[in-house]
């Protein structure tokens, strides 16, 4: 069955960078995208971003442009996710999902998600 | 503030049917994009419910059924159960903004 293992929880100070993991079993990582949302204390869901594992092309929300970066290792079937200058209303819930294509579409959803990874930010 | 618009709760007794509204616009569910649901159970991550406006992936109940029209969609759940309570999120895609996926806020549902 599809499954997507993130990373354990961190505590950041402000300024500082995260970098949170998904691994992927289950299923062939390269044929498949993978979204970043995000979920804030008790708040709604919020897209980051989005990665081809197979052509390493990218997706970012405008509000994260310059402060993420999205990456992808085949060989150990994992994405990273990297969130740079953080801040303390990054503290958040950050989650890994998997896309049904390969290819970027505006049709497309999310079909499995990770666990989640909790991120604090605090001086 | 989502460019998707959720009621924040909804409630019903078990075995009432329930809908939830996501109310969008013509930059997005107008504009023809697919909407599609999630189901977030107390604690844990959100569960993929409809995909594509109107189609379930295998092992959701068809208790689970949505619809979309114009520039809204909506979640019906018959049937209700204890087990159905849960914040429910839609999603589409919106051109505003560069183009980006899209949430509701979310629909807190309550089983009284």
């Amino acid at each position: 069955q599809v499954q997507l293992e993130q990373s354990g929880a961190e505590v950041k100070k402000p300024g500082a960078s995260v970098k949170v993991s998904c691994k992927a079993s289950g299923y062939t990582f390269s044929n498949y995208g993978i979204y970043w949302v995000r979920q804030a204390p008790g708040q709604g869901l919020e897209w980051m971003g989005w990665i081809s594992p197979y052509y390493g092309s990218t997706n970012y929300a405008q509000k994260f442009q310059g402060r993420i970066t999205l990456t992808t290792d085949t060989s150990t079937n994992t994405a990273y996710m990297e969130l740079r200058s953080l801040r303390s209303d990054d503290t958040a819930v950050y989650y890994c999902a998997r896309d049904p294509k390969d290819f970027w579409s505006p049709y497309n959803w999310l079909d499995s998600w990770g666990q989640g990874t909790l991120v604090t930010v605090s001086s | 503030q989502s460019v998707l618009t959720q009621p924040p709760s909804v409630s019903g007794a078990p075995g009432q049917r329930v809908t939830i509204s996501c109310t969008g616009s013509s930059s997005n569910i107008g504009t023809g994009y697919d909407v599609h649901w999630y189901q977030q159970l107390p604690g844990t991550a959100p569960k993929l419910l409809i995909y594509a406006n109107n189609n379930r992936p295998s092992g959701v109940p068809d208790r689970f059924s949505a619809s979309k029209s114009g520039t809204s969609a909506s979640l019906a759940i018959t049937g209700l159960q204890a087990g159905d309570e849960a914040n429910y999120y839609c999603q589409s895609y919106d051109t505003s903004l560069s183009g980006h996926v899209a949430f509701g806020g979310g629909t807190k549902l309550t089983v009284l």
